[in-house]
């Protein structure tokens, strides 16, 4: 079964803080993809990762990419409240020859002053 | 690029009625999602069409949810007759295969059946 499995599901954390959401994924696909979902509003694409060993930064976040462990990360540095929503991760199903992706089920992040 | 357009952004109707929502992707791109997200159940891919082809449609709950693609620039998702448990966010993507591999978002429907 085409699993992807994000850790933790629910993030409570103080401003300041460092933090790391996890994202393993069962399919042998070599693309990974990373969104944001803030409260009632659309899912934005924030990195695509397309290639073991990825890494990409952007403010105080950054998404790296082991195709081997078919694990992703998204790391959070000094959290600030404004990085408060839900951040999908997701992978091809089909090698990416039709552009279906596996969504994990989201983590809720919360950051308090 | 105005991105992935939905309308209507919120829709109220009784349980029975027909309801239609409509997504007009990005132009360009190839590829078109239908998705439907819930507390419980949370984002589920419903449809998906490649060059207005319905590629997959499993994710589709029953026989009362119907999906068309007549043109590139046009799709429709009909729930006919709706009832209150498809109340949901509806959201559209689009993406164009094998040059920008992320799917882009439309700002999604708000359906609620009564």
């Amino acid at each position: 079964e085409l699993k992807v499995e994000q850790n933790p599901l629910f993030l409570s954390m103080q401003e300041g803080k460092n933090y790391t959401i996890y994202c393993n994924y069962s399919t042998t696909s070599d693309r990974l993809y990373w969104y944001r979902q803030d409260p009632g509003k659309s899912l934005e694409s924030l990195f695509v990762l397309l290639s073991n060993g990825a890494v990409k930064q952007e403010g105080r976040l950054m998404a790296s990419l082991d195709t081997k462990a078919r694990l992703s990360t998204l790391h959070i540095t000094a959290a600030v409240h404004d990085l408060s929503a839900t951040y999908f991760c997701a992978v091809d199903r089909d090698g990416g020859s039709q552009g279906n992706l596996i969504f994990g089920k989201g983590t809720k992040l919360s950051v308090k002053p | 690029d105005a991105g992935v357009i939905q309308s209507p952004r919120h829709e109220v109707t009784e349980m029975g009625q027909e309801v239609t929502l409509r997504c007009k992707p990005i132009s360009g791109h190839n590829s078109l999602f239908w998705y439907r997200q819930t507390m419980m159940r949370g984002l589920e891919l419903l449809i998906y069409f490649n060059n207005n082809v319905p590629i997959d449609d499993s994710g589709m709950p029953e026989d009362r949810f119907s999906a068309k693609m007549p043109n590139a620039s046009f799709s429709t998702l009909k729930i006919q007759p709706s009832e209150p448990r498809d109340s949901a966010v509806y959201f559209c993507a689009s993406s164009l295969i094998g040059v920008a591999p992320e799917q882009y978002f439309g700002p999604g429907t708000r359906l609620t059946v009564t």
